[in-house]
């Protein structure tokens, strides 16, 4: 069973602080890992990518992957009210194309 | 360069019911994914097409079925509605099996509720 675990949430941080979002995942054999936003009511919207172990940042948004421990993480700095919002992780099946197992997600509230 | 579009946005249906969901795919892509989100999860992968071939099925029973037309484009068929289909149905498109795994983006999606 292909399993992708986030806490629930809710997570509430002070605007300006560091939000980390966690998730692991089952399927050791996994080479892709997504972090979508979204809002209520709205589609999820892609906000990171990463294939590779390390960090990868985009703006304020830094990706960590470490596959050893089968461990996928989101921080967000300088958080901001806009970024209230159910964060979901992603994880493509492996050897599957494009196929993605999600997490439940977890929701953020930055209150100002 | 279009995205991915989806219609209807909202629709009501009764249980027992049949209902189409469309999707248009972001041009140049030849893979629709199609996927299933209720309220409070994660979205689940439904199935997926490529050149207008079934590629792939997530744990939906058989009254879910779809079809991939020569523009790409695809349709999601639910059959027999229950009440638990109520959900937000995503479409995505990618590129193609030959190409390395591109992030997917979904389209704005399609809320059934089924009464």
């Amino acid at each position: 069973q292909k399993e992708v675990e986030q806490n629930s949430g809710p997570l509430s941080v002070p605007e300006g602080a560091i939000a980390s979002l966690n998730c692991t995942y089952s399927d050791r054999g996994s080479q892709s890992f997504f972090w979508y936003r979204q809002y209520s009511g709205k589609s999820p919207e892609l906000i990171m990518f990463i294939y590779s172990n390390g960090d990868k940042e985009d703006g304020r948004f830094t990706a960590q992957l470490n596959k050893a421990s089968q461990y996928v993480s989101l921080l967000i700095r300088d958080s901001q009210p806009s970024d209230s919002a159910t964060y979901l992780c992603a994880v493509n099946w492996a050897g599957g194309y494009n196929k993605l197992i999600f997490g439940a997600g977890t929701r953020l509230a930055v209150h100002p | 360069e279009t995205g991915v579009t989806q219609s209807p946005t909202h629709l009501i249906k009764t249980r027992g019911q049949q209902v189409t969901l469309r999707c248009s795919s972001q041009s140049g892509h030849n893979t629709v994914s199609w996927y299933q989100q209720a309220l409070g999860q994660g979205p689940q992968f439904i199935f997926q097409y490529y050149r207008e071939e079934e590629n792939g099925r997530g744990n939906f029973p058989p009254r879910f079925s779809g079809l991939q037309f020569p523009n790409y484009s695809s349709e999601l068929n639910v059959n027999a509605l229950e009440l638990d289909d109520s959900a937000l149905y995503l479409c995505a498109s990618s590129p193609g099996q030959g190409a390395s795994n591109s992030p997917l983006h979904f389209g704005n999606g399609t809320r059934l509720t089924v009464t």
